[in-house]
């Protein structure tokens, strides 16, 4: 089952620009994760904010989180060639060993 | 080097067969899991253990077998039931220690039907 659902599914931007694809989700969560995938790659973690956190920083990317709209957005600032991979959204909601993946934004910055 | 390793790479499987895939990881984590990723999609959980010797079924189990006899060890077994096969195939791993949320993904084995 999917719990997050990504937005947009795909995003293409300048290098230099910054990036924001959001994350809504169906059921209560402890926490909300987001991942990075290059293409043909094993995911690698970005970011972890509590349900009770509405906001952390993490170098260039911002995560907020709204659990009243049960929704987070990752925001990538100054976004860079290198950035260019596809980018999940994961919760906890069954329990604290699974994670339920969203379908991905895929960003592509160009040069 | 602390990680976690998936071979083959790629993996290439007439229909009719079973074929197995292995993961191991260094990271000292108790639990361990496996993913499929099909073309444009998300992760859908097929099996996951939290400890040696016990091991559940995720939201895709049909077709598939696992095992847990080590700690380091989680592989995966794509028998011939599975009617689609062909998949991009994530392992992952975890500490199952309070506070520890984030999984730690192998590179990855790409299965083919031919």
């Amino acid at each position: 089952s999917q719990q997050g659902e990504e937005d947009p599914q795909a995003l293409s931007i300048q290098e230099g620009e910054n990036a924001t694809m959001n994350c809504s989700y169906k059921t209560s969560i402890n926490n909300l994760q987001w991942y990075r995938q290059n293409s043909g790659r094993g995911l690698v973690h970005l970011i972890l904010i509590r349900s009770n956190e509405r906001e952390k920083h993490s170098g260039r990317l911002r995560v907020t989180l709204d659990t009243s709209k049960k929704s987070s957005s990752l925001l990538i600032t100054a976004s860079r060639a290198a950035d260019t991979a596809s980018y999940f959204c994961a919760t906890d909601a069954d329990s604290s060993y699974k994670l339920i993946f969203g379908s991905g934004t895929r960003l592509l910055v160009r040069p | 080097d602390g990680g976690i390793t998936q071979s083959p790479k790629y993996l290439f499987r007439k229909e009719g067969q079973n074929v197995t895939l292995s993961c191991e990881q260094n990271l000292n984590h108790d639990a361990m899991y496996w993913y499929r990723q099909d073309p444009g999609q998300g992760l859908r959980l097929i099996y996951y253990s939290q400890i040696v010797n016990d091991f559940q079924k995720g939201d895709i189990a049909e077709g598939y077998s696992v095992s847990r006899e080590k700690k380091e060890s989680f592989p995966l077994t794509v028998t011939s039931a599975q009617k689609n096969p062909t998949a991009f195939y994530l392992c992952a791993s975890k500490s199952t220690g309070t506070g520890y949320n984030e999984q730690f993904f192998g590179p990855g084995t790409r299965l083919t039907v031919l």
